[in-house]
């Protein structure tokens, strides 16, 4: 098992450019999320995925838009990027019972927007 | 709403101590609690999960513990090691069917000293 995979690892956009990071997990979970970490303000939840199909704003979901494509995969989207995006994203995804309920985490993306 | 808060910041201890990890959360109907360890420029290792009818957990020589009464949980890891130098961060859940509603404390970065 893979676990949850995310790219890229590191990319830089120039402000005004657009991107899509790209999460996958193999566990067959239906929950999935995308986090953004910054130092000082921690982990803060952009958007999440209860199923395939369902997508719902977390804490800080302006300026980014997501896709549900199927029950493994769950992407981000900038559609024009901004210095306040500069951050280390972190997708994860979650089992649905009893101590399967752990949630697991991608290696990151860290993006740069200059 | 659910506020995670975890002391001290920063830990520095000699190879072999026992020591242990403090998280405070101010909703003590959680549902679950789960720690976290996060290896500098890396995603989040799940380390244990505790569910709220659960006091304890324990894998290896970590030992995480749930009060749901005085809103505390604690890491405590025995005879520490060098490899244990990470940050170790805890998430609390609010209910089952929250699935937005996990709240990640800010983190102990703790440097076990050879």
């Amino acid at each position: 098992n893979a676990g949850v995979t995310q790219t890229p690892k590191f990319q830089v956009l120039k402000t005004g450019q657009s991107m899509t990071l790209q999460c996958a997990q193999d566990m067959n979970h239906n929950s999935m999320y995308w986090y953004r970490q910054d130092p000082g303000m921690g982990l803060r939840l952009i958007y999440y995925s209860a199923s395939e199909g369902t997508t719902d704003k977390g804490e800080v979901p302006n300026g980014y838009n997501v896709s549900r494509l199927n029950k493994r995969e769950f992407s981000l989207r900038l559609e024009s990027a901004a210095p306040s995006q500069t951050s280390v994203y972190f997708c994860a995804s979650r089992g649905d019972r009893g101590s399967q309920e752990t949630q697991y985490f991608g290696p990151g993306t860290r993006l740069l927007v200059l | 709403k659910q506020e995670v808060t975890q002391i001290p910041a920063a830990l520095s201890v000699p190879e072999g101590e026992n020591l242990v990890l403090n998280c405070s959360f101010t909703d003590s109907a959680i549902y679950n609690l789960q720690w976290f360890r996060q290896d500098p420029g890396k995603g989040l290792t799940s380390l244990l999960l505790i569910q709220s009818s659960q006091r304890e957990q324990t894998s290896g020589r970590l030992n995480a513990s749930l009060d749901k009464s005085s809103g505390r949980s604690t890491l405590y890891i025995a005879a520490s090691q060098p490899g244990d130098s990470a940050t170790y961060l805890c998430a609390g859940r609010s209910s089952k069917t929250s699935y937005d509603k996990v709240i990640f404390g800010p983190g102990t970065s703790l440097s076990v000293i050879p």
